[in-house]
């Protein structure tokens, strides 16, 4: 089975960096994504690691080590719309065709 | 283009009575999925389509829940006498066959069960 791991907060200043991790136990999946969710919003799609390694989006980063079995999300130049819901996913082996979803941790950006 | 659209918005039903909600994919996706999203919780996978194949099913809570679709349109989710603990945003997403960790998610519906 899979099961995600995910800080429940984190706070943050404008203009800060902050990094959202995501710690993982799954029998095999093909990659981590990562979604931003605004209260009473829809999920949006920012990122994915197919692959190990870094891989950069404008101010968002993402990052995935199967090896460590661990991933994050990386937010940088804090605004304060970016206080949202962050989700990580992982696509199951055998299941390529949904998302498992992390619970969430919930970013507030501070003045 | 249009994105995903989702209706209705909100729902309230009694306890015991059936609802149908229904999801409009981005053209040209072929693949549909409900998930079910619980206050301050993350997505709960239920049910994905892909073209004309077998759904998943393996997501659904029980079988009190159904779901078809259209060939590679429309999408109803079908939740038969209703409880209380169905109350959930219930989410529709779609993505093209080759990136499906890149959902595109509909607005949800919003479904209060009294």
């Amino acid at each position: 089975g899979q099961s995600l791991e995910q800080p429940s907060e984190v706070t943050a200043v404008e203009g800060a960096i902050v990094q959202i991790n995501c710690t993982y136990q799954t029998s095999g999946f093909y990659g981590l994504s990562w979604y931003q969710q605004h209260d009473g919003g829809a999920p949006t799609f920012l990122s994915y690691n197919g692959l190990d390694g870094l891989e950069e989006t404008g101010r968002f980063s993402s990052f995935l080590s199967r090896s460590d079995s661990y991933g994050y999300l990386l937010l940088q130049e804090l605004q304060m719309k970016d206080s949202a819901s962050y989700f990580c996913a992982v696509t199951p082996q055998g299941g390529y065709n949904k998302l498992i979803f992390g619970a969430g941790t919930r970013l507030a950006v501070h003045p | 283009g249009a994105g995903v659209s989702q209706s209705p918005s909100n729902k309230v039903t009694e306890k015991g009575k059936d609802v149908e909600l229904r999801c409009d994919p981005i053209s040209g996706h072929t693949a549909l999925y409900w998930y079910r999203q619980r206050l301050g919780q993350g997505l709960e996978f239920l049910i994905y389509f892909q073209g004309n194949s077998a759904p998943d099913k393996s997501g659904l809570p029980s079988d009190r829940f159904s779901a078809e679709r259209t060939g590679e349109s429309v999408s109803t989710l079908t939740i038969q006498r209703t409880q209380q603990e169905d109350s959930a945003v219930y989410l529709c997403a779609s993505s093209a066959r080759r990136r499906p960790y890149e959902q595109y998610f509909g607005p949800g519906t919003r479904l209060t069960v009294t």
